[in-house]
């Protein structure tokens, strides 16, 4: 069964300065991986994902993640953080190789980001 | 784009009683999923949907039950709340491309007091 792991559940950065949020996975077959961002009070949001090709993907907010198959991570970066970036992030996987169901679709725990004025 | 909506953003229940949480998509997808979501805990798979009238149980389906009787709208239902199912409760949807991704509605606080 595939599983996500988020080692940090806070991440604390200065506005101004370089983000990056951690996501470690595991998968039986190929990934596709997702960052998903929560507001206070809202749903999940869309961020950006992985299917195949280049290792690094560029997303929404100014956001890029950066695949590394040999260290089974999908990072979630940002070159300069601002204080609306504080949220909850969440990073998902789907193993490509096993049919399609609700379950095939995992989320890790969360990191909580706050960004300091 | 793609709109998913839930009925209520905030709900307080009283322990025993039965309740309907709605969820209505406007993009015609095949797959609609309720999570739940526990600080620490991240998002949790209650049920659900790859068509009308089709159900499967994810991680969490005790003490819950699903309705589907229309392909834009997905129901949870709790048949007696307890006080363990104070949670948001989070309804998305999604094509049934593998690669694609979640559409959340905004979420329902429920309160079971």
């Amino acid at each position: 069964a595939q599983s996500v792991a988020q080692p940090e559940d806070q991440v604390n950065v200065a506005e101004g300065n370089p983000l990056t949020v951690k996501c470690t996975y595991s998968v039986s077959g190929n990934p596709y991986l997702f960052w998903y961002v929560q507001y206070p009070n809202r749903g999940l949001q869309f961020l950006l994902k992985y299917i195949t090709g280049d290792n690094l993907v560029k997303g929404s907010y100014g956001f890029e993640a950066e695949f590394n198959k040999s260290q089974t991570s999908f990072h979630l970066k940002k070159p300069s953080a601002l204080v609306s970036d504080s949220a909850l992030y969440f990073c998902a996987v789907r193993d490509i190789n096993l049919p399609f169901n609700g379950q095939n679709f995992v989320f890790g725990p969360g990191t909580r980001l706050s960004v300091l004025p | 784009d793609v709109k998913v909506t839930q009925s209520s953003r905030y709900l307080v229940k009283r322990t025993g009683e039965k309740v309907f949480l709605e969820c209505v998509q406007d993009m015609d997808h095949e797959n609609m999923f309720w999570y739940r979501q526990d600080p620490g805990l991240g998002l949790r798979l209650i049920y659900f949907s790859y068509d009308v009238k089709m159900k499967e149980k994810g991680d969490i389906p005790e003490g819950y039950s699903v309705s589907r009787e229309k392909k834009e709208r997905f129901s949870l239902i709790l048949e007696s709340a307890s006080t363990n199912q104070t949670s948001m409760y989070l309804c998305a949807s999604s094509s049934d491309s593998l690669n694609e991704k979640l559409f959340f509605g905004s979420g329902t606080q429920l309160s079971v007091l």
